[in-house]
């Protein structure tokens, strides 16, 4: 089984310019997570998608930040225009369950991203 | 959600069992404790969860007290795979909310 892909691994830029990260789910899963994890910190969730409809979007700063999942399958990630706190990793997830409950999410290898 | 509290840091021996403790004394009834570990520079990878039982995987046991308010995460013969940050969430529904967990290192 295909695990949850994301694009790029790795990105610079620099500040006040735009960036985006796409996300592939396993498929079948309905639910699609991004998280974003700043070095020495544990993920802290950004948005949660089940389906095409937003969950959860409380901690995504949206001034910056927007996130879509076109069709309910893979999802990009926005930032714009980025700031040196956006240095982080990007991570997505997703689960299998329909009703958006928890239980075993699947994580990718997340997003490095660098703003100089 | 639960807050949980866990030590920054343990060692363990190669071949012993590794026993992560975590507090989670606010938890509430429907509330289930997760575990997940992250390896360096991987993603988190679900380990086990539970409610009021003890439960069992081909990773790990977790044992949870009778008043749920903290648990044990046993790893039963720890390898240097092992070595990697510990996570335990305490969440009813929706998405986890991941603290700093423990930074397990397991030595030769």
């Amino acid at each position: 089984e295909a695990g949850v892909a994301q694009s790029p691994r790795y990105k610079i830029i620099e500040k006040r310019q735009s960036v985006a990260f796409w996300c592939n789910p396993i498929s079948g899963h309905a639910t699609l997570y991004w998280y974003q994890q700043i070095l020495g910190q544990g993920p802290k969730l950004l948005i949660q998608f089940q389906n095409n409809g937003v969950v959860d979007d409380s901690q995504l700063p949206k001034d910056r930040f927007s996130a879509e999942r076109l069709k309910g399958v893979d999802s990009t990630l926005k930032i714009q225009p980025a700031k040196l706190e956006d240095s982080a990793v990007y991570l997505c997830a997703s689960s299998l369950d329909s009703a958006g409950r928890v239980y075993e999410q699947y994580f990718g290898p997340g997003t490095r991203l660098t703003v100089t | 959600d639960a807050k949980t509290t866990q030590p920054p840091s343990m060692d363990c021996a190669e071949g012993r069992a590794a026993n992560l403790p975590c507090n989670h004394s606010t938890i509430s009834g429907n509330e289930y404790v997760y575990w997940y570990r992250q390896i360096h520079s991987q993603g988190p990878q679900y380990i086990i969860h539970g409610l009021k039982n003890n439960e069992t995987n081909e990773m790990a046991s977790l044992i949870i007290t009778e008043d749920r308010k903290s648990s044990t995460l046993i790893l039963p013969h720890a390898t240097l795979r092992d070595t990697a940050v510990y996570y335990c969430i305490g969440m009813s529904q929706y998405a986890l909310n991941f603290g700093k967990g423990t930074s397990l290192l397991v030595t030769p």
